[in-house]
């Protein structure tokens, strides 16, 4: 059974630049949610998608958006990147969130971007 | 809104000592709370989570943590350190919203180190 995937691994952008991460969910799991790790730092909540909606969002720019598809993999877009968008870029998948709130978040390995 | 603190950015123990990792949560309902690991450049694996079966919980390689309502914490403990053990743990408490669903509050995060 594949756990949370992520791609690509490590990513180099420059300031203005737009990027896009991927991530697909663990077999069974319908919600996926996005988690920026700065270095030294805890996750930070980005925001989280079920039924291929936005269903919740954390304190980021609109320059961070999303999206979901129907086989429930997500995107993470980021445009006009800034240096302090350098960071692990981490996905994680669960299952039942909004009638169990005793969910468990399963990460994938992240996505490591670095603005130039 | 819920809250981690970590107390103790760094912990050194030496191979076969008990290891201690400090966590305290704040938060207005009944709390959900998880420990993560993260290894050296890789996502974050579930050591263990507390969702109110049991104040002790047990987890993944031989890893503990008790939950104390009165003390408002969720500390994490093994007796016997390994030199595997060496990575960052990051305590986190369940952010649910009947409408809105459920995220993640994480720490800072605590880096543990195993001396031989």
């Amino acid at each position: 059974d594949a756990g949370v995937t992520q791609s690509p691994t490590h990513l180099i952008k420059t300031r203005g630049q737009q990027v896009t991460l991927r991530c697909s969910p663990k077999s069974g799991h319908d919600t996926v949610s996005w988690y920026q790790q700065a270095l030294g730092q805890g996750p930070q909540f980005i925001f989280q998608y079920y039924e291929e909606e936005e269903r919740q969002r954390g304190n980021f720019p609109d320059r961070f958006s999303g999206h979901q598809f129907p086989n429930y993999s997500s995107e993470l877009n980021v445009n006009a990147l800034l240096l302090g968008d350098s960071a692990l870029y981490l996905c994680a998948s669960s299952f039942g969130v909004y009638w169990q709130n005793t969910d468990t978040q399963y990460f994938g390995p992240g996505t490591r971007l670095t603005v130039l | 809104a819920q809250s981690v603190t970590q107390l103790g950015s760094h912990v050194s123990v030496s191979e076969g000592a008990l290891v201690l990792l400090r966590c305290n949560y704040s938060s207005s309902v009944p709390p959900y709370l998880f420990w993560y690991v993260q290894y050296p450049n890789q996502g974050l694996q579930l050591l263990l989570k507390y969702t109110s079966a049991a104040t002790l919980v047990k987890g993944i390689n031989g890893f503990e943590a008790e939950f104390k309502k009165s003390e408002t914490s969720f500390h994490l403990t093994k007796p016997s350190a390994h030199m595997s053990d060496a990575a960052e743990y990051f305590c986190a408490v369940s952010d649910w919203d009947r409408e809105y669903g459920n995220k993640l509050v994480f720490g800072a995060g605590t880096i543990l180190r195993v001396k031989s």
